[in-house]
């Protein structure tokens, strides 16, 4: 078991609205990444966070944002949700340059 | 544009078999190659990384092969138990201080049958 936290665990929402999701990274790690997960898909990179400052996009739109506070814990919104967006939200803590440790990650229906 | 391909897609085993998958990489601008294991409902954890200064790197059951000019490595399982019945994810990334972006392969499904 890593030390990175997610909640929730489950999440259903219907087309349209919006969702946040959130991480804690594990101790003495200032980076954090997000990745989607389609099912029977390899995670697919959508950004990263390192000192509270956006560093590094994957090929995702706009509406998909995040935040990265000062105890380095981050958020991942996403705005007008489609249903492709139904997949395992996980996110990755690490120090710069090293291994990235996962967590348990989020799974996000869109009905 | 798919930069990390893995096969196969799903592989059964018997225990105590050796299963073998393996990985391609097109950009040779990536220095860093690790494997997760992932069961359903988990993310993903870190089995095993090697990067491309050597050829061969063992820790316990696991074994990665890398062959740089080929642009290709490999995961291998020891003395397989049912246990090890999980997908596998081979990944790349680039050296890039605090941007080390993760490309993962697609995935290989691995039953070890009793």
């Amino acid at each position: 078991e890593t030390g990175v936290t997610q909640s929730p665990t489950h999440l259903i929402k219907t087309r349209g609205q919006q969702v946040t999701l959130r991480c804690s990274s594990q101790s003495g790690h200032n980076t954090v990444s997000w990745y989607q997960q389609a099912l029977g898909q390899g995670p697919q990179f959508i950004f990263q966070y390192y000192r509270e400052e956006e560093n590094g996009r994957g090929n995702f739109p706009p509406r998909f944002s995040g935040l990265q506070f000062p105890n380095y814990s981050s958020e991942l919104n996403v705005n007008a949700l489609e249903l492709d967006d139904s997949a395992l939200y996980l996110c990755a803590s690490s120090s710069p340059g090293d291994t990235q440790y996962f967590g348990p990650g989020t799974r996000l229906t869109v009905l | 544009q798919q930069q990390v391909k893995q096969s196969p897609q799903s592989l059964i085993v018997q225990k105590g078999g050796i299963p073998i998958i393996n990985c391609a990489y097109e950009n040779t601008a990536f220095d860093y190659f690790p494997w997760y294991q992932q069961f359903p409902g988990k993310g993903p954890a870190l089995l095993i990384a090697i990067r491309p200064d050597v050829s061969e790197k063992k820790e316990g059951r696991f074994t990665i092969s890398f062959n740089k000019s080929a642009k290709q490595f490999s995961l291998h399982i020891m003395d397989s138990q049912p246990g090890d019945s999980a997908t596998y994810f081979c990944a790349a990334s680039r050296p890039n201080f605090g941007n080390e972006k993760l490309t993962f392969g697609t995935g290989t499904r691995l039953t070890i049958i009793p």
